[in-house]
C-alpha cells in the first residue's frame, strides 16, 4: 500500500510564527486531505487537495503531485493552531476507499 | 461536521464481552468507514460501506464485523472485546465517490473505547 510520511513529527512555536508541514507520499494518489487534530480529539478537515494550491485564511496548502508531495503552511500561528496535523491519502482503484494517514506532525504554539 | 454522530462517545468494558459501537448520519451518504487511532499509529481503516449491505474489509478487519442495515446507519461489532481493541474509534463518510475525481472523507468525533 501508499507510505505516507510527515516531517517534522513535533514542532514548537512561538505564537505569531510561520511554519511548513511536509507530507510525502510513495505512490499515485487520487486523494489527499490535511487534517487538524484538535486536543480535544476532533479531526477537523483542513484542505482536500490531491493537486495544486489553496488558501483558507492563514493556512494554505500546495500538492506537486508529479513529485509526490505536499506542504502545509501555517502563518501567523495562534494557540489555537496548537494539536496534530495529519496529512492522508487514497490511490486509485481498489485503493480508492481508504484513506492511509501518516503518523503526523504535533504543533504547540507557545504564548 | 457532515452529520455525522457517534454512539457511545465513551465506554470501558471487560475482556470477552461483546460491544456495539453506533454511527449515525442524516445526510445520506453512500460511502461510510470505521477508522481506529492508537498512538504512534495515526488512523487506520477496519472496515468500510459503499451501500446498504455492502461491506468490505480494510487494513484492521481481524476482530471486528460490520452491519448496513440503512442508510444512516453504519454498525461496528467486537463480538469478544480483546485489550488490544482499547482504542479511540472514528466513523468517517464520504463526500463524493471513492471511484471518481472528487472524495472528500469527514469524520465524526470518535467514540473512546477501553477494554480492561
Amino acid at each position: 500500500g501508499i507510505q505516507v510520511e510527515q516531517s517534522p513529527p513535533d514542532l514548537i512555536l512561538q505564537e505569531g510564527a510561520n511554519s511548513t508541514l511536509r507530507c510525502n507520499f510513495s505512490d499515485s494518489v487520487n486523494n489527499l486531505q490535511w487534517f487538524h487534530q484538535n486536543p480535544w480529539g476532533q479531526l477537523i478537515n483542513l484542505f482536500y487537495i490531491p493537486s495544486g494550491t489553496k488558501q483558507n485564511g492563514r493556512l494554505s496548502a500546495t500538492t506537486v503531485a508529479t513529485e509526490r508531495y505536499s506542504l502545509l503552511y501555517i502563518s501567523s500561528s495562534q494557540t489555537t493552531d496548537s494539536g496534530v496535523y495529519f496529512c492522508a491519502v487514497a490511490g486509485s482503484g481498489a485503493g480508492s476507499y481508504q484513506l492511509t494517514f501518516g503518523k503526523g506532525t504535533k504543533l504547540s504554539v507557545i504564548p | 461536521d457532515a452529520g455525522i454522530t457517534q454512539s457511545p462517545r465513551h465506554k470501558v468494558t471487560e475482556t470477552g464481552t461483546p460491544v456495539t459501537l453506533r454511527c449515525h448520519q442524516t445526510e445520506n451518504h453512500r460511502y461510510m468507514y470505521w477508522y481506529r487511532q492508537d498512538p504512534g499509529h495515526g488512523l487506520r481503516l477496519i472496515h468500510y460501506s459503499y451501500g446498504v449491505k455492502d461491506t468490505d474489509k480494510g487494513e484492521v478487519s481481524d476482530g471486528y464485523s460490520v452491519s448496513r442495515s440503512k442508510t444512516e446507519d453504519f454498525l461496528l461489532t467486537l463480538e469478544s472485546a480483546t485489550s488490544s481493541q482499547t482504542s479511540v474509534y472514528f466513523c468517517a463518510i464520504s463526500v463524493g465517490d471513492p471511484r471518481s475525481s472528487y472524495n472528500e472523507q469527514f469524520f465524526g468525533p470518535g467514540t473512546r473505547l477501553t477494554v480492561l
